[in-house]
């Protein structure tokens, strides 16, 4: 199973919508696919789970959707702490399998 | 409240072995399955593998299969991932995470750097 994101750079402004895609070459059981965001020097935070539910602490903004194949992460309102890059990843089947990331900077 | 500690940042020389690890508290450990990512320098995310601490039951990902070794110690909370020779190609950020019960990784480590040069 391999995962796509695309695009892979989205060049935003605060108070902006992002729309982040993850596709899917198989599949996905249960639509076990998760988002994480990772900013510079940190580790990956978890912010959905379940393709749609959002992880514990996250904001409303962010807005996971989809099933099967094609799964989306949309963040409604861009604040300034958002600007970082987001990995999907699936979880319904062994080995699990990261997609290549987007990365969501600052126009 | 969940944490999971990694050790230190380590340089090595190809060839040589090496073991990091994460040590989990604040939850049930033994009961979680903890996993390694790699992430190398500029890159995405690359799962290695898994194992279930209280079994050591471990699952490795085919590209990572042979080449690394995890590994626990429930008596101390603790996660090992190992190499017996280290490659150049092997510097990275290794981050460990706890797998929740449904399967993705809900906690992690604040990452080892790994740096093998010669």
């Amino acid at each position: 199973l391999v995962l796509t994101q695309s695009p892979g750079t989205l060049s935003l402004s605060p108070g902006d919508r992002a729309t982040l895609s993850c596709g899917a070459s198989l599949k996905i059981n249960n639509d076990y696919l998760a988002w994480y965001q990772q900013k510079p020097g940190q580790a990956p935070r978890l912010i959905v789970y379940g393709a749609s539910t959002r992880a514990t602490g996250i904001p409303d903004r962010f807005i996971g959707s989809g099933s099967g194949t094609d799964f989306t992460l949309t963040i409604s309102r861009l604040e300034a702490e958002d600007f970082a890059v987001y990995y999907c990843q699936q979880y319904g089947s062994s080995p699990r399998v990261f997609g290549p990331g987007t990365r969501v900077d600052i126009k | 409240e969940v944490h999971l500690a990694q050790s230190g940042a380590e340089v090595k020389k190809p060839g040589q072995s090496l073991r990091i690890s994460c040590q989990g508290s604040g939850y049930s450990f033994s009961t979680y399955w903890i996993g390694w990512v790699r992430q190398r320098p500029g890159e995405g995310l690359e799962w290695m593998g898994v194992i279930f601490p209280v079994d050591s039951d471990t699952k490795y990902s085919p590209s990572f299969q042979g080449q690394v070794t995890i590994s626990a110690d429930t008596s101390i909370n603790t996660v090992y991932l190992q190499w017996n020779s280290l490659k150049v190609s092997d510097s990275a950020m290794y981050y460990c995470a706890r797998r929740d019960y449904n399967g993705y990784d809900d906690y992690w480590g604040q990452g080892t750097l790994v740096t093998v040069s010669s």
